[in-house]
């Protein structure tokens, strides 16, 4: 099946400061999608993305399909913003997502 | 309008007990999905309904898995004699499906299953 890497796994950041998440994966997708996990374990949608950039408030997200990544920005974090970030795909004709290991992210005060 | 239901939203069970897991897609939805994500890990998937098309059960771990759909609503997973590599939380997600395309998956609240 497909792989899925996210890096890094941990992420610790001071309130305000700025962020990348990175996603990689082995094969061509038709689907991605970013989750935001909260603590009480609410996946949370943030981006569906198989190709291109989007940008929802103080995240955005971009996909180079054809060099199989994708990147998450967080701008200007907040103690919210805590929690693992999943990225998931799926394999062309596929619907199954596949989930990477997650980045847990802490942002402190 | 509402998102993606699951009950209950936490299960003790003893070891051997079978368990019945429940799941409200949004309505519309005409694709089912059941994940597993065990403690600390990402989601692994189980099963998949697509309107009345055989489900995928590429997924499930073991014989003591099942899962049922009536049409396109509620689905539920059934575990049998349950065993404490079992516990996990269980997710359900759904989507619009049409024609293989893909569409954005959204995810309930999961139930939290410990075999004790």
């Amino acid at each position: 099946g497909i792989q899925v890497e996210q890096s890094p796994p941990d992420l610790i950041l001071q309130e305000g400061a700025n962020s990348t998440l990175r996603c990689n994966f082995s094969d061509s997708v038709n689907n991605l999608q970013w989750f935001h996990q909260n603590p009480w374990g609410q996946l949370i949608n943030l981006f569906y993305i198989p190709s291109g950039t989007k940008q929802n408030g103080r995240l955005s997200a971009t996909t180079v399909a054809t060099e199989r990544y994708s990147l998450l920005y967080i701008s200007s974090s907040q103690t919210t913003d805590s929690g693992v970030y999943f990225c998931a795909v799926a394999g062309v004709g596929d619907y199954k997502l596949s989930f990477g290991a997650g980045t847990t992210v802490t942002v402190r005060a | 309008g509402a998102g993606v239901s699951q009950s209950p939203s936490n299960k003790v069970t003893e070891k051997g007990k079978d368990v019945e897991l429940r799941c409200d897609p949004i309505s519309g939805h005409t694709a089912l999905y059941w994940y597993r994500q065990r403690l600390g890990q990402g989601l692994e998937f189980l099963i998949y309904f697509q309107g009345n098309s055989a489900p995928d059960k590429s997924g499930l771990p073991s014989d003591r898995f099942s899962a049922e759909r009536t049409g396109e609503s509620v689905s539920t997973l059934t575990i049998q004699r349950t065993q404490q590599e079992d516990s996990a939380v269980y997710l359900c997600a759904s989507s619009l499906d049409y024609a293989g395309d893909p569409y954005e998956q959204y995810f309930g609240p999961g139930t939290r299953l410990t075999v004790t």
